[in-house]
């Protein structure tokens, strides 16, 4: 069973301020996406990266696929209360399967 | 096309009663997903469309669950003798596959919809 742990579970920071979250796994994974979700919403894309060592940015938003295509980083500059909500990782294996297996998410909080 | 709609947004149901919901996809997605997420965890897989054919189901989706996509459109997930352990947040999502080369599977993401709120009493 493939596995994505996210780290840190929660992160309030302030308004302005910059931070990271990390998508980590032992399987390799031929693409992986990140969705935000906001509270009684379902999850909206942000980015797919399927390449190793690839890097996709996003406005403020930087996402890194690792080499090994087993990890990735979401990293936010001068967050703005509007970033705040669960940020989910999710990984598909490829090989014949089209299901994505998520990690339990980030919550993230910016506070103004 | 506003984007994948589910029916209905709230449900309170009694334990032992049947419930069903619907999904409506954006129409010239071919691939739609039913996963289920509870308080706390990301969002887990129930089961797959590729047009009508049902083509993966978890071992999450017991004997009480079944899933139909008639005519390779919308969708519905019935869940029969609910329990308590189903209340959870049920979330329909669709893609649209295309063949290229090097294009991986999953390359385009999923469009959730809002979901449907379960909560069995």
């Amino acid at each position: 069973t493939q596995l994505l742990e996210q780290s840190p579970q929660f992160l309030s920071i302030q308004e302005g301020e910059n931070l990271t979250v990390y998508c980590n796994s032992s399987s390799v994974f031929s693409s992986l996406q990140w969705y935000r979700q906001e509270p009684g919403e379902g999850p909206v894309l942000l980015v797919t990266v399927v390449t190793g060592g690839e890097v996709k940015k996003l406005k403020r938003l930087t996402f890194q696929f690792g080499d090994a295509r087993k990890d990735s980083s979401l990293h936010i500059t001068a967050a703005q209360p509007g970033d705040t909500g669960l940020y989910l990782c999710a990984g598909s294996s490829g090989a014949g399967s089209y299901q994505l297996t998520f990690g339990k998410g980030t919550k993230l909080s910016v506070i103004p | 096309d506003t984007g994948v709609s589910q029916d209905p947004r709230h449900k309170i149901t009694k334990r032992g009663q049947n419930v069903t919901f619907r999904c409506d996809p954006i129409s010239e997605h071919n691939r739609l997903y039913w996963y289920r997420q509870t308080l706390g965890q990301g969002p887990e897989f129930l089961t797959y469309f590729q047009n009508e054919a049902q083509l993966e189901k978890s071992r999450l989706l017991s004997d009480r669950f079944s899933a139909e996509r008639p005519k390779g459109s919308f969708s519905t997930l019935e869940i029969q003798r609910t329990e308590q352990g189903d209340s959870a947040m049920y979330l329909c999502a669709s893609s649209l596959a295309r063949a290229g080369p090097r294009i991986p599977q999953n390359h385009y993401g999923y469009t959730f919809g809002s979901g449907t709120r379960l909560t069995v009493v």
